[in-house]
């Protein structure tokens, strides 16, 4: 049964758009959460963290949003640039950033010109 | 900082041999972990060590699979003997309280 569950596995969005990816978890326990940016051939990149005592955190262009009623997440791109076309994973843990990471199966994103 | 730095990048071997994937963390880093990703699994926790130290294990799929971290520059992932559905690509990740960071993973195919 997958805890960290991403429902998209695609999404198009036009340059300088917004792009929103989502995420839905179903372990109460988890309190950090992540997103990683994947290219091909190439190992995930740490984007945006955010601890579940917060429900917002921002870092330029990247957003995440935590709703921990609705155990639901979601990472906003503002603007969107063709170079964010990548694979973006969701990832939770129990006890903070160390230990085991979930990561959902990740939505790959195309940012059209 | 060179990141983590994974070897070799790519590994084809026939079935039945043993398998070694490298892993050198990022110098400062106290935890270290090792995922495989598979088109059906998706990324999934195999171990992951604590100032060298296996703390959990429980991803490991059998006993054919084993890991050592000798010192805090330096793990090996091993696979003796190897199978066809052990082909996936391999990352090793590391951190120090925060969040992880990824090598870029060696691609093993058994045949």
């Amino acid at each position: 049964d997958q805890q960290v569950k991403q429902n998209s596995p695609s999404l198009s969005v036009q340059e300088g758009r917004i792009s929103i990816l989502n995420c839905d978890y179903t372990n109460s326990m988890f309190d950090y959460f992540l997103w990683y940016k994947k290219y091909p051939a190439e190992g995930p990149t740490f984007l945006i963290s955010i601890s579940s005592i917060k429900d917002k955190n921002e870092d330029g262009r990247f957003t995440v949003f935590l709703n921990k009623s609705a155990k639901h997440l979601s990472l906003h791109i503002v603007p969107s640039q063709p170079g964010d076309s990548a694979v973006y994973f969701c990832a939770a843990s129990v006890g903070g950033s160390q230990g085991n990471l979930i990561f959902g199966k990740g939505t790959k994103l195309s940012v059209k010109p | 900082d060179a990141g983590v730095i994974q070897s070799p990048r790519h590994e084809v071997t026939e079935m039945g041999q043993e398998v070694t994937l490298r892993c050198k963390p990022i110098s400062g880093h106290d935890y270290l972990f090792w995922y495989r990703q598979t088109m059906m699994r998706g990324l999934e926790l195999l171990i992951y060590f604590n100032n060298n130290v296996p703390i959990d294990d429980s991803g490991m799929p059998e006993d054919r699979f084993s890991a050592k971290m000798p010192n805090a520059s330096f793990s090996t992932l091993k696979i003796q003997p190897s199978e066809p559905r052990d082909s996936a690509v391999y990352f090793c990740a590391s951190s120090s309280r925060g969040a992880q960071y990824f090598g870029p993973g060696t691609r093993l195919t058994v045949t």
